[in-house]
């Protein structure tokens, strides 16, 4: 998911397919990241979290993969619903920084029946 | 617990005017953070706060300032409201026994100020 003001880069999928969303993280230090979904009108909310001693982490109905080669982070959705629809943020904490984050400019998922 | 809890949920100014955006948490967490959120884009970090009394500048300070007085509440004066102020202002919290805990903020659901 890369920056693009005012618009942010779309999936679209068909509901019950998978969905892949990215993100390409800043900085070699940080050693934790979040992915987050955020409903419209609403804060972000909580979905996975991996620390940078981890390549992959499952939860239900998704899987966090990190590649520190390449700073990249992906967020993987078994059987897209819905209620999935909303956009995504990837952040990073480095390492020392009392826990602050930094976020990506965030990918939109639009579901469809 | 009612988690982060922020006030007012929408808010317009004039140019010039000041205002207090609340925030308080329920959870007895010791960090606390404000961001904003401007349209089509990510979080930036204003300021945050370790703990009672202790606060400090995150990316984007200018036209802001922070207390922590009590534990529960973080609030974000702005001073003399300009239009690039206007954006979706979220607080968050954590509790973080040290510097780096593995653990995720925890956002309210935002202010959405508009300066006019």
């Amino acid at each position: 998911g890369e920056s693009v003001g005012l618009h942010l880069p779309t999936l679209s999928v068909q509901e019950g397919d998978n969905s892949i969303i990215n993100c390409a993280y800043s900085n070699s230090a940080s050693d934790y990241f979040i992915w987050y979904k955020q409903e419209s009108g609403k804060g972000p909310q909580f979905i996975i979290d991996i620390r940078s001693n981890m390549d992959k982490r499952q939860g239900q109905r998704v899987t966090v993969l990190l590649n520190k080669t390449v700073k990249h982070l992906s967020l993987q959705i078994a059987a897209t619903q819905p209620g999935d629809s909303a956009v995504y943020f990837c952040a990073e904490r480095v390492r020392g920084g009392y826990n602050k984050l930094i976020f990506g400019a965030g990918t939109r998922l639009a579901v469809h029946p | 617990n009612a988690g982060v809890t922020q006030t007012p949920k929408f808010r317009i100014l004039k140019i010039g005017q000041s205002m207090t955006l609340q925030c308080t948490q329920d959870m007895n967490h010791n960090y606390m953070y404000w961001y904003r959120q401007d349209p089509g884009m990510g979080l930036k970090l204003i300021y945050y706060s370790v703990g009672a009394g202790i606060t400090d500048k995150g990316e984007v300070p200018n036209g802001y300032n922070v207390s922590r007085s009590t534990t529960e509440d973080f609030p974000l004066r702005l001073e003399l409201a300009a239009p690039s102020q206007t954006s979706v202002y979220f607080c968050a919290s954590l509790f973080a026994p040290g510097q780096a805990t593995n653990q995720p903020q925890h956002f309210g659901d935002g202010t959405r100020l508009s300066i006019l």
